[in-house]
């Protein structure tokens, strides 16, 4: 069966502007979620969508926003791009989205870099 | 707050050396505990879960027991292999915390020949 897919895997970009990041769930998985994982930061969680609402989000400024789509993709959005928003962003799906007992699975991520 | 610690890496061994890997935890309430690995290059893979306590996750010779009296999911490997040269995240995932994982910094393992 096909993991998480994620595109781009690399992105540049310039301050200011906006991304747009992808990411395709394992099939039957109903929740998606997105990770930031920046140099000397670590792994912070971002956001949480299950059946196309987003149902949590970590302590990210309004311009990190995304949606999740009827076919459970979604995307990651980040405007006015800034600098420090350079970082590997990592989209993970998993089944019965609040079991906390059911595994969370990676995509290989997109690398977002700012120029 | 829920918190994960892990020890400081890089961690150096030779091949077919014994690994542990330590972590410890804070929660407020049961939470279940995973183990990844990062390749270089790579996102995270699930390496093995424990979902309550005494339970003991295993996969591909890795193993990590979930002591609730020391708060502790410590990560063991008899004997490592070069190809196991990574970085490992011990996290924890809480009902009620919103399905996010916490993670701990991650350990760097170094297995030289």
């Amino acid at each position: 069966e096909a993991g998480v897919t994620q595109s781009p895997t690399h992105l540049i970009k310039t301050r200011g502007q906006q991304a747009t990041l992808r990411c395709s769930p394992i099939s039957g998985h109903t929740s998606v979620y997105w990770y930031q994982q920046a140099l000397g930061l670590g792994l912070q969680f971002l956001l949480w969508y299950d059946e196309g609402e987003e149902r949590n989000r970590g302590n990210f400024p309004p311009r990190f926003s995304g949606r999740q789509f009827p076919n459970y993709s979604s995307e990651l959005n980040v405007n006015a791009l800034e600098l420090e928003d350079s970082a590997l962003y990592l989209c993970a799906s998993s089944s019965q989205g609040f079991s906390p007992n059911q595994p969370q699975h990676f995509g290989d991520g997109t690398r977002l870099s700012i120029l | 707050g829920n918190s994960v610690t892990q020890m400081e890496g890089p961690v150096t061994l030779s091949e077919e050396a014994f690994l542990t890997i330590n972590c410890t935890y804070t929660a407020t309430g049961y939470p279940s505990l995973f183990w990844y690995v990062q390749y270089p290059g790579e996102g995270l893979q699930l390496l093995l879960k424990a979902t309550k306590a005494d339970d003991k996750g295993s996969n591909k010779g890795f193993e990590a027991t979930y002591r609730k009296e020391t708060t502790s999911f410590h990560l063991e490997k008899g004997s490592v292999q070069v190809s196991d040269s990574a970085v490992y995240f011990c996290a924890l995932r809480l009902t009620g915390g919103g399905n996010k994982l916490t993670f701990g910094t991650g350990t760097q393992l170094k297995v030289e020949l």
